[in-house]
């Protein structure tokens, strides 16, 4: 089985940068997704890491290190259209997501 | 590109009664769909994978005969919710991967919210 941790919620400033962690055990470890959920929409692919390292993507950078089973999604020059849920997902052979709980991020002005 | 359409976007019926839900891939051809609960403030769980032209593998937990689900092509699958009781009530999403996407990558439908009354 899979199972993710991220933090439930963190809160920023406009302009400010956020680092949202997320440990997984898995059985099977394929790659970790990132996805963007605002409140009602559908979750919209940030980032994916299948190898160690950085992967930037303008405003957002995602890290994945495998022996530490550990990654983190970057969000620089905080927007307040970034306040929404953010999830970290591992894929397995088959390409299915398993989901961390997800991360709220409220940008204030 | 990659767009995927789901149908209705909400929905509400009645307690016993059975309600389908539509998952198309608009621009692309989806040979593997997928489809998700969430409840508020929660995650997605996932259902089921849905294969064109096979049967789907559900997940653990998650009940085959309740929950029926055909991938007909490789533009549409459909959830059928049968015998709704209001503890079915969520957030249904599907999404689909497959022909010039990124292997890795799946596309998420905007969601169909049932209330079941």
């Amino acid at each position: 089985g899979q199972s993710l941790e991220q933090p439930s919620e963190v809160t920023a400033v406009e302009g400010a940068i956020v680092q949202i962690n997320c440990t997984y055990q898995t059985s099977g470890f394929y790659g970790l997704s990132w996805y963007q959920q605002h409140d009602g929409g559908a979750p919209t692919f940030l980032s994916y890491n299948a190898l160690d390292g950085l992967e930037e993507t303008g405003r957002f950078s995602s890290f994945l290190s495998r022996s530490d089973s550990y990654g983190y999604l970057l969000l620089q020059e905080l927007q307040m259209k970034d306040s929404a849920s953010y999830f970290c997902a591992v894929r397995d052979r088959d390409y299915k997501l398993s989901f961390g709980a997800g991360t709220t991020v409220t940008v204030r002005a | 590109g990659a767009v995927v359409s789901q149908h209705p976007s909400r929905v509400i019926c009645k307690s016993g009664t059975s309600v389908k839900i539509e998952c198309r891939s608009l621009d692309f051809q989806a040979t593997t769909m997928f489809w998700y609960r969430q409840f508020p403030k929660q995650s997605l769980m996932l259902m089921a994978t849905s294969n064109e032209g096979s049967k789907a593998t559900y997940e653990q937990g998650v009940e085959k005969d309740k929950f029926l689900i055909n991938h007909a092509s490789l533009t549409l699958s459909t959830l059928t919710v049968t015998s709704a009781h209001p503890e079915d009530s969520s957030f249904y999403i599907c999404s689909a991967r497959g022909g010039a996407t990124p292997a890795y990558e799946q596309y998420f439908g905007p969601g169909t919210r049932l209330t079941v009354t």
